[in-house]
């Protein structure tokens, strides 16, 4: 298996532009997670699915950051407009049950000038 | 207080020696611990699993779990220079399917 794959690996733009984040799962594994990490607050969750389904997106800083998940092979994590302080490395993870670890991705690390 | 709590370190100790991370959390219900290694520009890679009370190990690490006290911790025996890495403990609070990360201990093994 390929693992999780996260695309692009590296994200530059302006302050107000749209991003948009991408992540492939390990296929079979019915939960996926989107992380952020920042020296600062360290790993935090945004966001997971269940079955294509958000569960929880409590999260998400703002109004800025929207997720979906419109199948079991594809999600995607759009910051509209990005401000400088979004900022990160951003990580998937896919796991396929509640009680074992996760699989993480090589995220995304974003720079927005 | 933090959900997950861990010593940013750095944890210093020399080639050979054990290393020992330590990790507190708030929720008493939490039933599953993990623990992860991340290198410095790396995404973090799952090492251990432990979900009941006692010790686990799996080659040179031990993970040990203690729920009255709400700790867990990591022991790497034999320490060596490739160790050094950025560990962090993660729990998965009662009623939820999410994991919450502590900041991580940053490990250094001086050859």
């Amino acid at each position: 298996d390929a693992g999780v794959i996260q695309s692009p690996r590296h994200e530059v733009t302006e302050m107000g532009q749209e991003v948009t984040l991408r992540c492939k799962p390990i296929s079979g594994h019915d939960y996926l997670f989107w992380y952020r990490q920042t020296m600062m607050r360290g790993l935090e969750l945004l966001i997971y699915f269940n079955n294509n389904v958000p569960i929880d997106d409590s999260g998400m800083p703002e109004d800025r950051f929207s997720a979906k998940m419109p199948n079991a092979s594809f999600s995607t994590l759009k910051i509209q407009p990005s401000e400088p302080r979004d900022s990160a490395v951003y990580f998937c993870a896919s796991s396929p049950n509640r009680a074992g670890g996760y699989t993480f991705g090589s995220g995304t690390r974003l720079t927005v000038v | 207080q933090k959900e997950v709590e861990q010593n940013s370190g750095p944890l210093s100790v020399p080639e050979g020696a054990i290393a020992s991370l330590n990790c507190t959390y708030s929720d008493r219900g939490s039933q599953s611990f993990f623990w992860y290694r991340q290198y410095s520009g790396k995404s973090p890679e799952l090492i251990m699993s432990i979900y009941s009370n006692g010790d686990k190990e799996d080659g040179r690490f031990t993970a040990q779990l203690n729920k009255a006290s709400q700790y867990v911790s990591l022991l790497i025996r034999d320490s060596q220079p490739s160790d050094s890495a950025t560990y962090l403990c993660a729990v998965n609070p009662s009623g939820t399917y999410k994991y919450i990360f502590g900041t991580g201990t940053r490990l250094k093994v001086l050859a």
